[in-house]
């Protein structure tokens, strides 16, 4: 079973629209950190944001912003007012109690933000 | 400035050669992981190690080798036994059993010719 998933596989919006990139996961864990990445087109990963299971306060840094909830196990990413500089691929993902610091991470979402 | 690098960044190779993806970090890092791009697939585990002389199978580790001896260097080789070698390699570190977030370098994209 998929344990996290990513379910939009790319998204197009105007420049200055706000997007909203989904992220569902699975776990057992009562204790567990998820993250979201971007990926600009260069390759390589940029780390965005670590949250942990027990603090489900919604986070704010810019434009960008994230909501947790518990609920319905869902990690989702908001860009407010996007510029065509957040091109590139989100993921979202997951890491679990005593798996070697594993992360699981999602197949992605490519944002497309058009000027 | 700490990071991790990968070299080279664009590496060919023909069918039937072994060839080694070169990762290496200076941020002191104890755990280190590579994986593997291909479009639409996300990121899939290939190994990972968390401690010097010792390392694990990740998802798709069949037709790939790795090494740790040293605490800073983490390579990979990609064997002829790799049905389908050409992808992105990522390799990333993290500090050991503190769930933080893994760090990744810029990435090796291998082709087969």
């Amino acid at each position: 079973a998929q344990k996290v998933t990513q379910a939009q596989t790319e998204i197009s919006v105007v420049e200055k629209e706000d997007v909203t990139l989904d992220c569902v996961y699975e776990t057992r864990d009562t204790t567990y950190y998820l993250f979201w990445y971007k990926q600009p087109p260069s390759g390589e990963l940029v780390f965005l944001i670590r949250r942990n299971s027990f603090d489900e306060q919604n986070e704010i840094s810019g434009r960008y912003s994230w909501n947790f909830q518990k609920s319905t196990s869902s990690f989702n990413f908001t860009i407010t007012a996007s510029q065509v500089v957040d091109s590139a691929v989100y993921f979202c993902a997951l890491s679990e109690m005593n798996r070697d610091d594993k992360i699981i991470f999602g197949k992605g979402t490519r944002l497309h933000i058009l000027p | 400035d700490g990071g991790i690098t990968q070299s080279p960044k664009y590496l060919f190779r023909k069918e039937g050669q072994n060839v080694t993806l070169s990762c290496e970090q200076n941020l002191n890092h104890d755990a280190m992981y590579w994986y593997r791009q291909d479009p639409g697939q996300g990121l899939r585990l290939i190994y990972y190690s968390q401690i010097v002389n010792d390392f694990q199978k990740g998802d798709i580790a069949e037709g790939y080798s790795v090494s740790r001896e040293k605490k800073e260097s983490f390579p990979l080789t990609v064997t002829s036994a790799q049905k389908n070698p050409t992808a992105f390699y990522l390799c990333a570190s993290t500090v050991a059993g503190a769930y933080n977030e893994q760090f990744f370098g810029p990435g090796t994209r291998l082709t087969v010719l």
